[in-house]
């Protein structure tokens, strides 16, 4: 069974910094792995989506690479801003589409 | 883009008795629908996915006579939870999938409550 784990659990930076967020799976037969943002109450809007076959992806400030092989993926938020406060939720797809989820990271950027 | 919606956002019953979550793709036929459920800081457990016009296949755990999934239609999925007690009270989310597509399109979520 796939476990997908992020760490750390919260993390509190003032504005201006850039933030390194971490997931960990177990099970590196995948198809893909993505990283989503869900505001308090609320669903899920996808940042970024990596290939099994890619390295990284890039948009805007939000960069994310993943490491098949060691199970690791970073995503990288450069200059953040109070906006970016947030959980930011790694995802993994194994097969039939369904997706295995961390318990996310949860980011407060102060003004 | 693609949007799902959920009805309701939040909903408050009384133990014991039957709640009906509605999952809707707005402007795009869904093929596959997912249930999940998320506890408090915890991330999100899938329960069950939906293919129209086919019974749901459960996750291992999950109590397919407690959690009734209907996919009537390739625009409409709803969760029942029957009986519904204290310990169901979650934060439910949908997703939809259209057919050769790999994103899945998630719902707003459903904060449910049983008193």
């Amino acid at each position: 069974k796939q476990e997908v784990t992020q760490i750390p659990a919260a993390l509190s930076v003032p504005e201006g910094e850039n933030l390194v967020l971490n997931c960990s799976f177990t099970d590196s037969a995948i198809y893909n792995l993505q990283w989503f943002r869900q505001d308090p109450g609320k669903g899920l809007t996808s940042l970024l989506l990596i290939q099994s076959s890619q390295r990284e992806q890039t948009s805007g400030r939000l960069n994310a690479s993943l490491d098949k092989s060691s199970g690791r993926s970073t995503l990288y938020i450069a200059a953040s801003q109070p906006g970016d406060s947030a959980t930011y939720l790694c995802a993994v797809r194994t097969n039939d589409y369904k997706l295995s989820f961390g318990a996310g990271t949860t980011v407060t950027v102060r003004a | 883009g693609a949007v799902v919606s959920q009805h309701p956002s939040r909903v408050i019953c009384k133990s014991g008795t039957s709640v009906k979550i509605e999952c809707r793709s707005l402007d795009f036929q869904a093929t596959t629908m997912f249930w999940y459920r998320q506890f408090p800081k915890q991330s999100l457990m899938l329960m069950a996915t939906s293919n129209e016009g086919s019974k749901a296949t459960y996750e291992q755990g999950v109590e397919k006579d407690k959690f009734l999934i209907n996919h009537a239609s390739l625009t409409l999925s709803t969760l029942t939870v029957t009986s519904a007690h204290p310990e169901d009270s979650s934060f439910y989310i949908c997703s939809a999938r259209i057919a050769l597509q790999e994103t899945q399109y998630f719902g707003p979520g459903t904060r449910l409550l049983v008193l």
